[in-house]
């Protein structure tokens, strides 16, 4: 079945500079990829999402790109902002189902 | 529109006894969904409903977990009994529908049942 390996595990970055979060995926299946971001005691929330017949996307700060090739897709926040600070999980969608198979999660924290 | 609901927000019970957890999808949303999250990882898919239908339920820990989701609507999660290892959020999401050809709605979390067995 699907396995997806995220990394890092904890992200510590400076207000203004830019985040990076990489996530690998085993399903060449797969097709698609949406990036969720949970703060402490909240729901999960979608941030941005990209499917598989797509290179990259962007909203706002917020850019993902994806190579099928390689099988990885990776989040990138540019100018962060205190209010980044979050967890964040990647995802992948099997082909055949419907169930989102999570990354481990980046504890991304933005330091003033 | 109105998200998706869930009750309790939190529960304290021993281990043996018996808990039920309640969601309410989206108004319109086919999909729907039952994860379980242990602290310090990403969500695990335990079932999911298409309508009152059962699509996936690989993971749900059958001889104590139990899900039904009768009208095609509402959907409760019931563990009996009850053990330590599952202290976790228990979060319900919807999508619109599974689409033909495996393309996926978006899906939508609720904001989780916080479970602590003692």
């Amino acid at each position: 079945g699907e396995n997806v390996e995220q990394h890092p595990s904890t992200l510590s970055v400076q207000e203004g500079d830019s985040a990076v979060i990489k996530c690998t995926y085993s399903d060449s299946a797969s097709n698609y990829f949406p990036w969720y971001k949970q703060e402490l005691g909240k729901r999960p929330q979608l941030i941005i999402d990209i499917r598989s017949n797509v290179g990259e996307k962007k909203d706002q700060r917020i850019a993902v790109t994806l190579n099928k090739t390689a099988k990885h897709f990776s989040l990138h926040i540019t100018e962060t902002q205190p209010e980044d600070s979050a967890v964040y999980f990647c995802a992948a969608i099997p082909n055949q189902g419907g169930k989102l198979i999570f990354g481990q999660g980046t504890e991304l924290s933005v330091k003033p | 529109e109105a998200g998706v609901a869930q009750s309790p927000r939190y529960k304290i019970i021993e281990k043996r006894q018996s808990v039920a957890f309640w969601c309410n999808p989206i108004s319109g949303h086919a999909t729907l969904y039952w994860y379980q999250q242990i602290l310090g990882q990403g969500p695990k898919l335990l079932i999911q409903f298409q309508n009152n239908g059962v699509v996936d339920d690989s993971q749900l820990p059958k001889d104590r977990f139990s899900a039904e989701r009768l009208k095609g609507v509402d959907s409760t999660l019931k563990i009996q009994p009850a053990k330590l290892e599952d202290s976790a959020v228990y979060l319900c999401a919807s999508s619109l529908a599974l689409l033909a050809g495996g393309r996926q709605e978006t899906q939508y979390f609720g904001p989780g049942t916080r479970l602590l067995v003692l």
